[in-house]
C-alpha cells in the first residue's frame, strides 16, 4: 500500500540551529501539505502545495520557516533558526487535487533544547 | 474562521463499554467532516467521513452522523476494545481543501 514517507522520524536540536524535514508523498498526489502539531493540540496547516506552487502559506512563519517542492514531487520544510517554541510534530500529507481524503505520513518529532 | 470543538479527554472506559466523543463545528456552508485517529508514535489515519447533511460515516465499528441542525459530528462505538486506545481528531474541510482540526480526545480503554 502506498504511503507518505517522512524523515527523519525524530530530531533534537539546539535553539538557533537550522533543521530540515523531508517528505515524499504518495505517487500521483499533486497536492502536498505540511502541518504542525503542538503537543495536546490538533494539527494546523503551515503550507500547501499544488504541484510545485505554493497555494497557501498564510500560517507559515516566513521569517524563519521555508518550504519548497522544486519538482512537484518531494518537499523540504526548513526552520532557521529554530526556537524553543518550534518543538512539535511536523506532519506531511498528500492528496489528489480537490479530493477530500488526505493521507498522512508518520511525522517528524522535533525537540528544540 | 472555520473551527472545530471536541470534548476534552482523556476518556477512560472499560472494554466493551459504549463510546461517545462529541464534536461540533463552526463553518460557512456545509463542509465535509472527518474523524482521524492517531495511534502512539504514528501519523493520522482517516477513520470515517461524511460529505453532506444526514450522511453517516462508518468504519471498524465506529459511526458518526453529520447533523447540520446542531452542527455536530459525534463519534460513537457500541463496544470499545483495548486496541481502540488512541487520540481521536474531528476535522472539517475548509477553503482550499485544507483540514481544520479539533484539539483531539485521548481514549484509554482498560481490560
Amino acid at each position: 500500500e502506498a504511503e507518505v514517507a517522512q524523515s527523519p522520524r525524530y530530531k533534537i536540536t539546539e535553539k538557533s540551529q537550522a533543521v530540515a524535514f523531508w517528505c515524499d508523498p504518495i505517487s500521483g498526489h499533486a497536492t502536498l501539505y505540511w502541518y504542525r502539531q503542538i503537543l495536546g493540540q490538533g494539527p494546523e496547516l503551515l503550507v500547501q502545495f499544488q504541484d510545485e506552487s505554493v497555494v497557501d502559506d498564510s500560517q507559515l512563519p516566513k521569517d524563519r520557516f521555508s518550504a519548497e517542492r522544486l519538482k512537484g514531487v518531494d518537499s523540504t520544510l526548513k526552520i532557521q533558526p529554530a526556537e524553543l517554541g518550534d518543538s512539535a510534530m511536523y506532519l506531511c500529507a498528500s492528496s489528489f487535487p480537490s479530493v477530500d481524503e488526505q493521507f498522512f505520513g508518520p511525522g517528524t518529532r522535533l525537540t528544540v533544547l | 474562521g472555520d473551527s472545530v470543538t471536541q470534548m476534552e479527554g482523556p476518556v477512560t472506559l472499560s472494554e466493551e463499554a459504549f463510546l461517545t466523543i462529541n464534536c461540533t463545528y463552526t463553518a460557512t456552508g456545509y463542509p465535509s467532516l472527518f474523524w482521524y485517529v492517531q495511534y502512539p508514535g504514528e501519523g493520522l489515519q482517516l477513520l470515517l467521513k461524511a460529505t453532506k447533511a444526514d450522511d453517516k460515516g462508518s468504519n471498524k465499528g465506529f459511526e458518526a452522523t453529520y447533523r447540520k441542525e446542531t452542527t455536530s459530528f459525534h463519534l460513537e462505538k457500541g463496544s470499545v476494545q483495548v486496541s481502540d486506545s488512541a487520540v481521536y481528531f474531528c476535522a472539517l474541510r475548509s477553503y482550499g481543501n485544507k483540514l481544520v482540526f479539533g484539539a483531539g480526545t485521548i481514549l484509554r480503554v482498560k481490560s
